[in-house]
């Protein structure tokens, strides 16, 4: 596609719920990135995967976050049990090298996620 | 470990007026890349620049220039006359390119141009 794709857009969901977030990187990006953005805060890593490569999950804040990339397309981010201190804006990116971002990464429009 | 601090939290200034922003970072390895990144109230993030870390050159892209200074580890970024439409958060970041790719972002500074 034209753009890094995420769905949903907004998500509600009830304390203790599972949700999936999706990521659509750009055709033919081999890296993809999670980032978290709490309301009014920087960018927290979450994950990057690169390739074949065993993803980086240095990031990640707890055994109740996980994610998974078939081959170099679409990746989703699991949260499971969700605290409210889950809510942020989750945003995903890609590029096309994986060890020189000439360009930056290209960011997806996030998904908002509110636990309530 | 890899770090980048933007003490600016908040700024204002009146449209026309030059404003800087303060990055610093700390990284371990000789190698490495400064980003900026803008991201206005619309919420996403737009590339700015990239600069590796054997290239101290500042630059210029029209009203906006970077100034990179490996002595005191600071990659600051100027707008001259300022705009309306240059309110947004900005956001310094940091790859340690022989390592991973991961990107490390500062906090981000608040800009805001009043007209």
């Amino acid at each position: 596609g034209a753009g890094v794709s995420q769905s949903p857009s907004n998500k509600v969901t009830e304390k203790g719920k599972d949700v999936e977030l999706r990521c659509d990187p750009i055709s033919g990006h081999t890296a993809l990135y999670w980032y978290r953005q709490r309301l009014g805060q920087g960018l927290e890593f979450l994950i990057y995967f690169q390739g074949n490569s065993a993803p980086d999950k240095s990031g990640l804040p707890s055994d109740r976050f996980s994610a998974e990339r078939t081959g170099e397309s679409v990746s989703t981010l699991t949260i499971q049990r969700t605290q409210q201190e889950d809510s942020a804006v989750y945003l995903c990116a890609s590029s096309l090298a994986g060890t020189e971002p000439d360009y930056g990464y290209t960011f997806g429009s996030g998904t908002r996620l509110t636990v309530v | 470990a890899q770090k980048v601090t933007q003490a600016q939290t908040e700024i204002s200034v009146v449209e026309k007026e030059d404003v800087t922003l303060d990055c610093v970072y700390e990284t371990r390895d000789t190698t490495y890349y400064l980003f900026w990144y803008k991201q206005p109230p619309s919420g996403e993030l737009v590339f700015l620049i990239r600069r590796n870390s054997f290239d101290e050159q500042n630059e210029i892209s029209g009203r906006y220039s970077w100034n990179f200074q490996k002595s005191t580890s600071s990659f600051n970024f100027t707008i001259t006359a300022s705009q309306v439409v240059d309110s947004a958060v900005y956001f310094c970041a940091l790859s340690e390119a022989l390592r991973d790719d991961k990107i490390i972002f500062g906090k981000g500074t608040r800009l805001h141009i009043l007209p």
